[in-house]
């Protein structure tokens, strides 16, 4: 069974960069698929940020390309969002999760974890 | 980036069915693409339903019942989640997915089972 966990700092300063990992267990990164970061405001909708595949190859959100890197970590099995120059904007639930080739449903998700941009 | 314009609530008794719609933009022809559909309850993760392209390429997620189901209408340029035999379980925030060149989700629809 596939799982994904998210870890980070839950508080980020306005202007500075927002760091999330996810691990994940039950399948070796290193094997293939895709995996992505999808964040969600609170009470709002879903946005997706971008995704890696396990080569490196990167696709990302116009929209953020500007302020995004995802990387991947194939030896500690995890792969990782960096946002930079972050502002209230960006405080929501930020999600990884997996799709099994790049234009495909991600079918695993992490649970989540909240970060809030405040001083 | 395209805009999926999906019902910002809907509702339906128990037993009955519901139909949610997700709408894409004029300038994107819905029988082009996949139409993904995802779950969400409070505090949970969403969680993938379904996919529907056409009646011989459709697919469901791991361990969804067969009374979700999706189809398209092209008139209205609309994909459509059909959940039939309504349960109070199913009260909870739906959202709609394409993948032009990147992943586009629509805004949500809320279903309250009354």
């Amino acid at each position: 069974q596939v799982q994904l966990q998210e870890s980070g700092p839950g508080l980020v300063k306005p202007s500075e960069t927002l760091s999330l990992t996810c691990a994940v267990s039950g399948y070796s990164i290193s094997s293939g698929y895709y995996w992505g970061w999808i964040r969600q405001p609170p009470g709002k909708g879903l946005e997706w940020i971008g995704s890696i595949y396990h080569s490196g190859s990167t696709y990302y959100n116009p929209s953020l390309k500007s302020r995004v890197t995802i990387s991947v970590d194939t030896p500690k099995n995890q792969f990782s969002l960096k946002l930079s120059s972050v502002t209230a904007a960006d405080t929501a639930v930020y999600y990884c999760a997996r799709t099994v080739v790049a234009a495909s449903p991600f079918d695993y998700w992490g649970q989540g974890t909240l970060v809030t941009v405040s001083s | 980036q395209p805009v999926l314009t999906q019902p910002p609530s809907s509702s339906a008794s128990p037993g009955e069915s519901a139909r949610l719609t997700c709408t894409l933009p004029s300038d994107i022809n819905v029988g082009t693409y996949n139409i993904y559909w995802y779950q969400q309850k409070p505090g949970s993760p969403p969680r993938y339903l379904l996919y529907y392209y056409s009646d011989s390429d459709k697919g469901q997620g791991s361990g969804v019942p067969s009374r979700f189901s999706g189809s398209k209408d092209a008139s209205a340029n609309t994909g459509i989640l059909l959940i039939s035999g309504l349960q109070s379980e199913d009260e909870a925030d739906y959202y709609c997915m394409i993948w032009p060149s990147n992943a586009v989700f629509g805004g949500g629809t809320k279903l309250t089972v009354l």
